[in-house]
């Protein structure tokens, strides 16, 4: 069974510029996760997509991020326009289960972002 | 909100037994999890604690007290290949998943 699959695995772009991730979820997978982790800091939330409707984003930074699950298969999490605090490592999760419940999560290998 | 303490780096001895401890606040509480982390790649899952108690998983257990906010991660027969963050989270509301800084573990021979 394939994994959580993500794309570009690294991407440099300069501030002003827009970016486009992609990530593919385990296929079956209802719950769909974006998160990003900041040069020496946490690992931090950014959004949850139960199939097509976003369910919690509390944790996207501003109106520059941008995420969408059309079809609820794959997501897209796009940055318009970059800034340089925006690099990072934005990684996928995905899982099964209900709302409400903890369930694992499986991870994607990352994009790391660098914005000059 | 939420608050995850953990250690930010230890060093153990190959074949030796480590533990790795985590204090967190928080104001909804579903579960708590560990990944391990290695350098550059993405975290993996090693345990999930839904109530008190210690579950064993191989040479890995986790061990939460939710009255306390404490859970630890316990390592045994510790191997070089160990040698990863260990990131302790929080699973909130909605499976909302809150992670520590994690503990960076050196495995020496």
């Amino acid at each position: 069974e394939a994994g959580v699959t993500q794309f570009p695995s690294h991407s440099v772009i300069e501030k002003g510029q827009t970016v486009t991730l992609r990530c593919d979820p385990i296929s079956g997978h209802d719950n769909l996760y974006w998160y990003r982790r900041v040069m020496g800091k946490e690992i931090k939330f950014l959004l949850h997509f139960v199939k097509e409707s976003k369910q919690d984003e509390s944790g996207m930074p501003n109106n520059r991020f941008l995420a969408e699950r059309t079809g609820g298969t794959y997501s897209t999490l796009k940055v318009q326009p970059a800034e340089l605090e925006d690099s990072g490592v934005y990684f996928c999760a995905s899982s099964q289960g209900r709302t409400g419940h903890g369930y694992e999560q499986f991870f994607g290998p990352g994009t790391r972002l660098t914005v000059l | 909100g939420q608050n995850i303490d953990q250690p930010t780096e230890m060093t153990a001895t190959e074949g030796a037994i480590v533990q790795i401890n985590c204090t967190y606040q928080t104001s909804g509480f579903n579960g708590l999890f560990w990944y391990q982390q290695h350098a550059g790649e993405a975290p993996t899952f090693l345990s999930y604690n839904v109530l008190d108690g210690l579950e064993e998983k191989g040479r890995f257990s986790s061990f939460l007290s939710r009255s306390k906010g404490y859970s630890y991660l316990l390592l045994k027969e510790l191997q070089m290949k160990d040698s990863a963050s260990y990131l302790c989270a929080l699973s909130g509301g909605y499976q909302k998943v809150t992670f520590g800084t994690g503990t960076k573990l050196q495995v020496i021979p």
